[in-house]
């Protein structure tokens, strides 16, 4: 198994600032993936963050808004940039071992902009 | 990806079985069906995966039908702590790429 932890676990921000979560797993991870999680909504999948190249995105989503690192096998970083009230979220980081394995994701960062 | 078709909500009394249905009717041979549950402000945990075999853990148990369009989650005995949002997730692409729908949320009576 793997324990994931998310900096910061909620903040409010600011429209038009920037903000960057943390996640950081416990154990080394082949995958890492942030998904987004409006309010009373499901979860949706942002990215896959790839080790030492740029992270593949879902559709509807950019790197020029959502850009992602992720310079090691137990690390990873999402920014949400230039943000608006629509931003407003719940930003959730999960990994796994291998691409059949089990997902464990982190706690979330709940993110509020004015 | 395969689309899947939960109940909106549910509701168990504790202590009996609860039965979680998921249509998948677009199933392809390759895809994986995962289930993992949301509880209140935590992110979602796993809570069983299986392909065509029908599969038991210790949280709960996979009911998996022949023609593999429907699979039903058994948890044996609900717990007031089992309330929360169940996701049935079709996995084939290999990449672990999950889609979650809206899920069903399970509510336990005392």
């Amino acid at each position: 198994s793997a324990v994931i932890s998310q900096k910061p676990s909620r903040d409010i921000c600011q429209r038009g600032t920037s903000l960057t979560i943390q996640c950081q797993v416990d154990s080394q991870v082949t995958m890492m993936f942030w998904y987004r999680q409006q309010p009373g909504q499901s979860l949706t999948l942002i990215a896959t963050a790839n080790q030492g190249s740029e992270a593949t995105y879902e559709s509807g989503f950019v790197i020029d808004k959502f850009p992602i690192s992720r310079p090691n096998l137990t690390f990873s970083t999402l920014t949400v940039s230039n943000m608006s009230p629509e931003d407003s979220s719940i930003y959730l980081c999960s990994a796994t071992g291998t691409p059949t394995d089990t997902q464990y994701f982190g706690p979330g960062t709940r993110l509020t902009v004015l | 990806d395969a689309k899947t078709t939960q109940p909106n909500s549910m509701e168990s009394n504790e202590e009996e079985p609860v039965h979680l249905p998921c249509n998948h009717s677009t199933i392809s041979g390759t895809d994986y069906i995962h289930w993992y549950r949301q509880l209140p402000s935590q992110g979602p945990e796993y809570v069983i995966h299986g392909l065509t075999s029908n599969v038991n853990n210790r949280m709960a148990s996979l009911a998996i039908a022949e023609d593999r369009k429907s699979s039903t989650l058994i948890l044996h005995r609900a717990t007031l702590r089992d309330a929360a949002v169940y996701y049935c997730i079709l996995d084939g692409t290999g990449a672990n790429n999950l889609f979650f729908g809206t899920g069903t949320r399970l509510t336990v009576i005392p």
